[in-house]
């Protein structure tokens, strides 16, 4: 069974400082990793698809990075800020099927 | 900016009972899904749609599940004789090209709660 770890399950930071969290998925048979943004009472917001291992992708103060043969992504966001709470999804491309991870609730305080 | 509309927002249905949820998906995609997020669990794949067809199904996709595109614009999923077990939140999606592409993502849906009593 294809299995998505998170990691934390949730986090909670003030204004201004920097973070990051990670998603673990099979190092095996990769084709993509989707990464969204998830405010509550809104729908899932498309942030990255990575393809290629070693990729880096930047918006804005949110970047990515991909390690495909040890199965990892890595989210970063700089200068949190109180906007950048919501629950981060990541989800690997398999067959076809996206296998989402339970994602990690980001909280920004003030 | 073009976006995927569900309808209705929330459906509370009796036990037994057949549920339509319905689903506008931006206009030139072609491909479209079905997602489901039961409380406290992680989102799942329920299906995938390309040229009147299923591409991909999950196996929560049995029987009392069918998707369909009657008027090539909208997206329905009906489920037939509602059990406890399916209230959740249902997500529609979908994309331009088929997933996996670089800069080529889903767009979803804000969802409908679907609550069976």
């Amino acid at each position: 069974i294809l299995n998505v770890e998170q990691s934390p399950q949730s986090l909670h930071v003030q204004e201004g400082d920097s973070t990051n969290f990670t998603c673990s998925f099979p190092s095996s048979n990769f084709y993509a990793l989707h990464w969204y943004r998830w405010e509550t009472a809104k729908s899932p917001e498309a942030l990255f698809v990575m393809t290629l291992n070693g990729d880096e992708k930047k918006k804005g103060r949110i970047s990515a990075t991909l390690n495909t043969k040890e199965g990892y992504s890595y989210l970063y966001i700089k200068g949190s800020q109180p906007e950048d709470s919501a629950t981060y999804l990541c989800a690997f491309l398999a067959g076809g099927k996206l296998i989402f991870g339970q994602g990690t609730e980001l909280s920004v305080k003030p | 900016e073009p976006e995927v509309t569900q309808t209705p927002s929330h459906q509370v249905t009796q036990m037994g009972q057949e549920v339509i949820l319905r689903c506008v998906p931006i206009s030139n995609h072609l491909y479209f899904y079905w997602y489901r997020q039961i409380l406290g669990q992680k989102v799942e794949f329920l299906v995938s749609f390309y040229n009147n067809e299923i591409s991909e199904k999950s196996e929560i996709f049995d029987d009392q599940f069918s998707v369909e595109r009657p008027d090539g614009s909208n997206f329905t999923l009906k489920i037939r004789s509602t059990k406890l077990e399916d209230s959740a939140m249902y997500f529609c999606a979908s994309s331009e090209i088929p997933l996996g592409q670089p800069n080529q993502p889903q767009h979803f849906g804000d969802g409908t709660r679907l609550s069976i009593l």
